[in-house]
């Protein structure tokens, strides 16, 4: 196991609602990013937070957001809903300042379903 | 942009064989970090095996190993001795330069070990 925990693991919402998503980071990470993983795609780079505050962001709109704790905890929130927003989220902790080769550990990921 | 090709959807390989999995990649950027992850059924992404751009020999991490031909842009992944186990998605990605530390992946490849 990574230490990486995501809740919760299935999710079904309608178009239009919105949705939180949440992660615990791996302890002593202090960076935690996002991906959405469509069927049969690779994962797609969301956004990533370092010390609570947004430091990048992949090609999504808005309405796709997100907040880290003092405790490295994080949440993904989606606001209104669409039907191509049903996928895998994963949630990937790591150490930045350790090097290139720093890996990320990801957690088992939220498979969220909109419909 | 950076991109990571994966040009094998599907892979078959008897238990106890080796097998080749392919990735080739794209970037301008001299200093980059390539990655390869395990995706079971489970969602959960494994690190697999890092290579650095700057690394003069191929990685080797237990029965996997890191095939880099940095001329080629080709990084494939050599796994020994299949086990049954090892069934499940494998992707390559890259870490791209800069402030973030985003991960930028392939579609996949998807392994089967046959008894």
């Amino acid at each position: 196991e990574t230490g990486v925990t995501q809740s919760p693991t299935h999710l079904i919402k309608t178009r239009g609602q919105q949705v939180t998503l949440r992660c615990s980071s791996q302890s002593g990470h202090n960076t935690v990013s996002w991906y959405q993983q469509a069927l049969g795609q690779g994962p797609q780079f969301i956004f990533q937070y370092y010390r609570e505050e947004e430091n990048g962001r992949g090609n999504f709109p808005p309405r796709f957001s997100g907040l880290q704790f003092p405790n490295y905890s994080s949440e993904l929130n989606v606001n209104a809903l669409e039907l191509d927003d049903s996928a895998l989220y994963l949630c990937a902790s790591s150490l930045v300042g350790q090097g290139m080769g720093t890996e990320a550990f990801f957690g088992q990921g939220t498979r969220l379903t909109v419909v | 942009a950076q991109k990571i090709t994966q040009t094998q959807p599907g892979m078959f390989v008897q238990e106890k064989e080796a097998v080749t999995l392919d990735c080739t990649y794209d970037t301008s950027d001299p200093s980059y970090g390539l990655f390869w992850y395990k995706q079971p059924s489970s969602g959960e992404m494994i690190f697999l095996i890092y290579q650095g751009s700057y690394d003069q020999q191929n990685a080797t991490e237990g029965r996997y190993s890191l095939n880099f031909q940095k001329a080629r842009k080709s990084a494939n992944l050599v796994i020994s001795a299949s086990q049954l186990g090892d069934s499940a998605m494998y992707f390559c990605a890259m870490r791209e330069v800069g402030n973030t530390d985003k991960l930028i992946f392939g579609t996949g490849t998807r392994l089967q070990v046959f008894p």
